[in-house]
């Protein structure tokens, strides 16, 4: 069956470092992946894509990379502060729906 | 910036009772989404909706759920006959003709669904 999986549930990082996320998934050939955020009781908010021509993508204190062989994709976040704190999800669109990985609450400790 | 809004953000009703939940995707946008989220668990996809039809539909989206289109701007979510389990937030997502094959979809804020 299909999954995205997020390896970590949770992950707090010291303010300033920098925040590494995992995303893995299985049977999928996903032309894009995308992350998003979302805050407690909140929609999720579209963040990056990256297709699979592209093995790295950035924004600002973003990364993304994306390695079709190993079927990962990472999320680093520089530099990251206090209001970095949130859920981060990475998502797979295919079939006419986009689906969601479990997801990783980071934390950023002061 | 355009936004996707959703009413009511908060209900609570009774076991049994029907429930419609509302929302104004982004106004060009044509492609139109429900997802749910389980307190504490993750996003889960409910429908899709395109052309004044579903595309797609999840195992969760039985025929106690129904989706419609009214009018030119309101996307709404029915359920008939609600159950405990069906208690969740509810997002309302769309996505415009040039992110068809991306997927990049806008979220509303949600509805609470508390089924008492």
């Amino acid at each position: 069956s299909q999954k995205i999986e997020q390896n970590s549930e949770a992950l707090n990082i010291q303010e300033g470092k920098t925040a590494t996320l995992t995303c893995n998934y299985t049977n999928y050939s996903p032309a894009y992946l995308q992350w998003y955020r979302q805050d407690p009781g909140r929609g999720p908010v579209f963040l990056l894509l990256i297709r699979e021509n592209e093995k790295e993508k950035r924004k600002e204190r973003l990364k993304v990379t994306f390695d079709t062989t190993l079927k990962q994709s990472l999320f680093h976040i520089t530099a990251s502060q206090p209001a970095d704190s949130a859920t981060y999800l990475c998502a797979i669109f295919g079939n006419e729906k986009l689906t969601f990985g479990t997801g990783t609450r980071l934390t950023i400790i002061p | 910036e355009p936004e996707v809004t959703q009413t009511p953000s908060h209900q609570v009703t009774q076991m049994g009772q029907e429930v419609i939940l509302r929302c104004v995707p982004i106004s060009n946008h044509l492609y139109f989404y429900w997802y749910r989220q389980i307190l504490g668990q993750k996003v889960e996809f409910l429908v899709s909706f395109y052309n004044n039809e579903i595309s797609e539909k999840s195992e969760i989206f039985d025929d106690q759920f129904s989706v419609e289109r009214p009018d030119g701007s309101n996307f709404t979510l029915k359920i008939r006959s609600t159950k405990l389990e069906d208690s969740a937030m509810y997002f309302c997502a769309s996505s415009g003709r040039q992110k068809k094959n991306t997927g990049e979809l806008f979220f509303g804020e949600g509805s609470r669904l508390t089924v008492l």
